[in-house]
């Protein structure tokens, strides 16, 4: 059973920069696994914010970028906001299945 | 402005059946890969199935929790598309999403399904 794995907790001051990062029990991710992070906010539905390791969609702040990074993929946050604080989830592509990580819990401190 | 709207969830028995639907506006369902995602309470993603296009034979893939009990299907004309649960369990209890393929990036606002006796 494949396993994609996320930080459960990270916490930035305002303004500050963070990265997340998604790994896989199959070993390191790379563009062919096609990287994509949504974020979710309490109570609401998720909104997708990068797909393909690090394409935007025209709602995605420029903030945000994605990259893989040492064997993982990353979604990198820079000049955090309150407004940011949410769950973060990537999710990879393993041929004909997905699987979704568990999540990363970003507190905007 | 793209909106997939998710319909048919309620309260069913263990075993039960349900059908789920997803309309979709201002958007071409046709030209896509859909999928659905469902969250368990106080849980989180997790992908349950995909649909291609017809074009690409309307192959369909599932998660191994779902496999053989879950159906996607599509009615283009209709703009829709739909969610066969067979065979339910408590488990499957969750607030089940719509999605389009990754680059599209639309998600829906879900239905919720409870599997209780």
């Amino acid at each position: 059973q494949t396993v994609v794995t996320q930080e459960p907790s990270l916490t930035v001051s305002p303004g500050g920069t963070v990265t997340l990062t998604c790994a896989s029990s199959t070993g390191a991710v790379t563009s062919g696994y096609y990287p994509n992070w949504h974020q979710q906010k309490p109570g609401q539905a998720p909104r997708a914010l990068i797909y393909s390791t690090s394409n935007k969609y025209s709602w995605t702040p420029a903030r945000f970028s994605g990259s893989l990074l040492g064997g993982k993929a990353a979604l990198t946050l820079s000049g955090v906001q309150p407004e940011d604080e949410a769950e973060y989830y990537c999710l990879l592509y393993y041929g004909g299945a997905q699987v979704f990580g568990g999540g990363t819990k970003l507190t905007v401190l | 402005e793209v909106q997939l709207v998710e319909s048919g969830g309620g309260l069913v028995k263990p075993g039960g059946s349900l059908r789920l639907s997803c309309a979709a506006s201002e958007f071409t369902l046709s030209n896509a890969w859909m999928n659905w995602v469902r969250q368990a309470p106080g849980k989180g993603l997790e992908w349950v199935g995909r649909i291609k296009t017809k074009t690409e034979g309307g192959t369909t893939d599932y998660a191994a929790p779902v496999k053989g009990r879950f159906t996607i299907s599509r009615d283009d004309s209709k703009n829709t598309l739909f969610l066969q649960m067979n065979s339910l369990k408590t488990e499957d209890t969750a607030v089940y999403y719509c999605t389009t393929g990754a680059y599209e990036g639309v998600w829906g606002k879900g239905t919720t399904v409870t599997v209780s006796s």
